[in-house]
């Protein structure tokens, strides 16, 4: 199972929004809707952000939010802040009690 | 309040197996089940395989299949890891993480993280 497609590195100003992109295939992302989103701080675990493709769990802002497009899903972050900055990752099922995590991606608040 | 709780870091040698354990708390261990993922310093996240805390049944990733062995002790909430034969690559942080009550396809609660460190 190959990892799910993310840009290494997204960046944007205080303020304004940014979209990360995940890419995966017909068995993964493009047949369920089964995609997570998760926030890493350095030296931290990762934190839930968005499941089932665009809903967010109970406590996370609702400056994120996610979508999904065929075999690609996307978080977008709006209103950015300094506390933003972080790796995130998307994960999605891949059938038959699998998952398959992204590549991660660094988003820097400039 | 919910948490999972893992056991300290290890350093092995190449070659040797390891055993990381997980407790639950604050919710019914049987529920719910339990995900490891690992990270190799400065990589991304690996999903490692899945455990039923309810009834046992696991799945590992293709990969790590024959190295890898997942349990449960529900007399005290603890999840159970294992991986032989460790290499250098196995080098990484490893993490339980709740399947989230809500949604099979998310993992709401994590682990603190336990280091591995396979060096001769």
């Amino acid at each position: 199972q190959s990892a799910l497609t993310q840009p290494a590195s997204v960046s944007g100003s205080p303020g304004q929004s940014i979209t990360i992109s995940c890419t995966g295939s017909s068995s993964d992302v493009g047949s369920y809707n089964l995609v997570s989103w998760y926030q890493q701080h350095p030296g931290k675990a990762p934190k839930l952000m968005i499941y089932e493709g665009s809903k967010r769990p109970s406590g996370v802002s609702n400056r994120f939010s996610g979508s999904k497009s065929a075999n690609t899903a996307s978080l977008t972050i709006s209103g950015l802040q300094a506390e933003d900055e972080a790796d995130y990752y998307c994960c999605s099922f891949a059938g038959s009690s699998t998952y398959v995590f992204g590549t991660g991606t660094k988003v820097t608040v400039l | 309040q919910v948490q999972l709780v893992q056991s300290g870091a290890e350093v092995k040698k190449p070659g040797a197996s390891v055993k990381v354990s997980c407790k639950a708390s604050g919710y019914t261990f049987t529920s719910y089940g339990i995900s490891w993922v690992r990270q190799a310093p400065g990589q991304g996240l690996e999903w490692m395989g899945w455990i039923s805390a309810y009834n046992g049944n696991t799945n590992y990733a293709q990969k790590l299949q024959g190295r890898v062995t997942m349990i449960t002790d529900t007399s005290t909430s603890t999840a159970y890891m294992e991986l032989r034969s460790l290499r250098s690559d196995d080098t990484a942080v490893y993490y339980c993480a709740r399947h989230s009550g809500t949604s099979a396809g998310a993992f709401d609660i994590w682990g603190q993280g336990t280091m591995v460190t396979v060096s001769s």
